[in-house]
């Protein structure tokens, strides 16, 4: 069975200030996938990334990085210079590569983020 | 514009009534799923198809139905026996059986029995 835990259920911080989501996940698969989505108020998730099990390099997309840790199975993400319109439900989700169950997205349960002016 | 579109965006039901939620991509991706979404929680998987005219249960099937019939529709029908169906219902697709299989997800339908 596959598992998503996010610990952070809300953060708040001031405009400008750097933010770490956390992500912790647990899997019997050898080969999966790992994705962060953004759930602005309007309700559509935004995909924002995935991850390769294999592949461990780090990202970094502008204000956003992407720190995967196949060791301690955890794959964290950071906004730096945090602004107003980073303000969202911020989802991790797993997912198998391979077998029958491929494709099935594991949400966690979300990190509400508000950031003030 | 491709996308994928879901109607309505509200949505009241009767309880003991059946409701169909719409789900529509015009991106040609082969699979599509449907998820639940409670206050304050994660989305949890209700239905899943990888390919027209087959389909498969997620985690929390009892009380919906599901038909693909078409590639680029999967419409979600709440029956009565959902005991509690009030929850954001979000539509989502991929490209399928390739690489990476992010999901791109549509507005989705806020539905409240009343």
């Amino acid at each position: 069975a596959q598992k998503v835990t996010q610990a952070q259920t809300e953060i708040s911080v001031v405009e400008k200030e750097d933010v770490t989501l956390d992500c912790v996940y647990e899997t019997r698969d050898t080969t999966y996938y790992l994705f962060w989505y953004k759930q602005p108020p309007s309700g559509e998730l935004v995909f924002l990334i995935r991850r390769n099990s294999f592949d461990e390099q780090n990202e970094i997309s502008g204000r956003y990085s992407w720190n995967f840790q196949k060791s301690t199975s955890s794959f964290n993400f950071t906004i730096t210079a945090s602004q107003v319109v980073d303000s969202a439900v911020y989802f991790c989700a797993l997912s198998p590569a391979g077998g029958t169950s491929y494709g099935k997205l594991t949400f966690g349960q979300g990190t509400i983020l508000t950031v003030h002016p | 514009d491709g996308g994928i579109t879901q109607s309505p965006k509200y949505l009241f039901r009767k309880e003991g009534q059946n409701v169909t939620l719409s789900c529509e991509q015009n991106l040609n991706h082969d699979a599509m799923y449907w998820y639940r979404q409670d206050p304050g929680q994660g989305l949890r998987l209700i239905y899943y198809s990888q390919i027209v005219n087959d389909f498969q249960k997620g985690d929390i099937a009892e009380g919906y139905s599901v038909s693909r019939e078409k590639k680029e529709s999967f419409p979600l029908t709440v029956t009565s026996a959902q005991k509690n169906p009030t929850a954001f219902y979000l539509c989502a697709s991929s490209i399928g059986r390739v690489k990476g299989n992010e999901q791109f997800f549509g507005p989705g339908t806020r539905l409240t029995v009343l």
